[in-house]
């Protein structure tokens, strides 16, 4: 079954307390991204990869780091989280049907951030 | 700067009422378009979208939208409600060649006995 899987789905931290939120997907696809999700203001984009080793940051990169290390995984890391940061998270892995063609997002289930 | 605005971030229906979910973009060129839904405590799932062939895009669970270049809009609709449809529903565009999505701020809706 194609699918993108994040892990934890839920996780409450202290503030300064470096985490990482793993994202993979099992669709070979070349495109990764990550999003947060606030209420009132949808979804945002914080950073993006086109490829292994290949990434760029996205609307709300502010506090966030990524690594393209393996085309399946992409994981998010806050090196030293904040209460700012307390938000939904989605991973996103994106297919490519053809050069004429939108992308089409498959997103994970998303990872439930707290941080006190 | 390109954009999408979602009209109300409330709505309520009654069961088996019509649902219009609002969604217009701003662009200068061509978009494609999205809507997505998300069940609570759910990921987001695409219901349909729009790549420049029928205007009228039929997706799942009954619900379809008519992409409007005249009116930059891409509304979303349903004839009859049912309670399985409360959830909060997203309009999203993109562009030929690009990875990003750029989504609305979402509508939640509603669906009264």
């Amino acid at each position: 079954e194609a699918q993108v899987t994040q892990n934890p789905r839920y996780l409450i931290t202290v503030t300064g307390k470096k985490l990482t939120v793993t994202c993979s997907q099992n669709m070979n696809h070349e495109y990764m991204s990550w999003y947060r999700q606030d209420p009132g203001l949808g979804l945002r984009q914080i950073y993006y990869s086109m490829n292994v080793e290949v990434t760029d940051k996205g609307d709300v990169p502010e506090g966030y780091k990524v690594s393209r290390k393996e085309k399946r995984n992409f994981p998010l890391i806050l090196e030293s989280p904040s209460p700012n940061q307390t938000s939904l998270y989605f991973c996103a892995s994106l297919s490519h049907p053809s050069a004429s063609e939108a992308y089409e997002q498959y997103f994970g289930p998303g990872t439930r951030l707290t941080v006190t | 700067a390109q954009s999408v605005t979602q009209l109300g971030s409330h709505v309520s229906v009654s069961e088996g009422a019509l649902v219009l979910l609002r969604c217009n973009y701003s662009s200068s060129v061509p978009p494609y378009l999205f809507w997505y839904v998300q069940y609570p405590n759910q990921g987001l799932q695409l219901l349909l979208k729009y790549t420049s062939a029928a205007t009228l895009v039929k997706g799942i669970n009954g619900f379809e939208a008519e992409f409007k270049k005249s009116e930059t809009s891409f509304h979303l609709t349903k004839p009859s409600a049912h309670m399985r449809d409360a959830a909060e529903y997203f309009c999203a565009v993109s562009w030929a060649g690009r990875n990003k999505l750029t989504f609305g701020t979402g509508t939640q809706l509603k669906v009264e006995l």
